[in-house]
């Protein structure tokens, strides 16, 4: 089964909130995670990633935080924006195998 | 320079037809990856190639399914005698180099293959 899973399947923020997408894995020997973030219609956007090594890392707006002692990954994003609406997925591998496995989802609703 | 161009973007296919997927990586990317998405589901990995070889196909089906890449021109996945269940968005990504090494890999728009 899928190595990477999501606490929940729909998120929705009021617009100029900040969001907390989260994710669960449960390979711990994964050395890489990645957030995705995929519109109606379109392929995964990359959005930003971490290495196991790494506890956060922070991009434009997007923050990733990585919890290895309960194998947690949350992606973080500032003042969320009505263009934000999309479905965000998180992935992990292995730097000695080259699948990405993604888990499910979330759907983030963007409130006026 | 283009992105990861994939088409068609759209595909019908009666079943028992078959169906070619093209996928066209972005300039001077040497990898390829093949991912799979049913509605309301995350992204399954199918297959990994670089330049005429195929390096991971772990994810592929073991019939009826099949991809390659050659020197020249788009990387092809090919179902044979499609069913029903094969009704769903096929990505391709390409990167530079091997994706978890400090690369990205970038997705196309899919196609959408809808079996009748």
């Amino acid at each position: 089964g899928e190595s990477v899973g999501l606490h929940l399947p729909t998120l929705s923020v009021q617009e100029g909130d900040n969001s907390i997408i989260n994710c669960a894995y449960s390979n711990s020997a994964s050395d890489y995670f990645i957030w995705y973030k995929q519109e109606s219609g379109k392929g995964p956007q990359f959005i930003i990633d971490i290495r196991s090594n790494m506890d956060k890392r922070q991009g434009q707006r997007v923050t990733v935080l990585l919890n290895k002692t309960v194998k947690h990954l949350s992606l973080q994003i500032a003042a969320t924006q009505p263009g934000d609406s999309a479905v965000y997925f998180c992935a992990e591998g292995k730097n000695r195998d080259d699948k990405i496995i993604f888990g499910k989802g979330t759907r983030l609703h963007i409130l006026p | 320079n283009a992105g990861v161009m994939q088409n068609p973007r759209h595909l019908v296919r009666r079943r028992g037809q078959e169906a070619r997927l093209r996928c066209s990586p972005m300039k001077g990317h040497s990898h390829v990856y093949w991912y799979r998405q049913l509605p309301e589901e995350g992204l399954k990995f199918m297959v990994y190639l670089q330049k005429e070889n195929i390096i991971d196909e772990s994810g592929m089906p073991k019939e009826r399914f099949s991809a390659e890449f050659p020197k020249e021109g788009p990387s092809i996945l090919r179902i044979q005698q499609v069913v029903r269940g094969d009704s769903a968005a096929y990505f391709c990504a390409s990167s530079l180099g091997q994706a978890l090494l400090n690369t990205e890999a970038f997705f196309g728009q899919g196609t959408r293959l809808t079996v009748v």
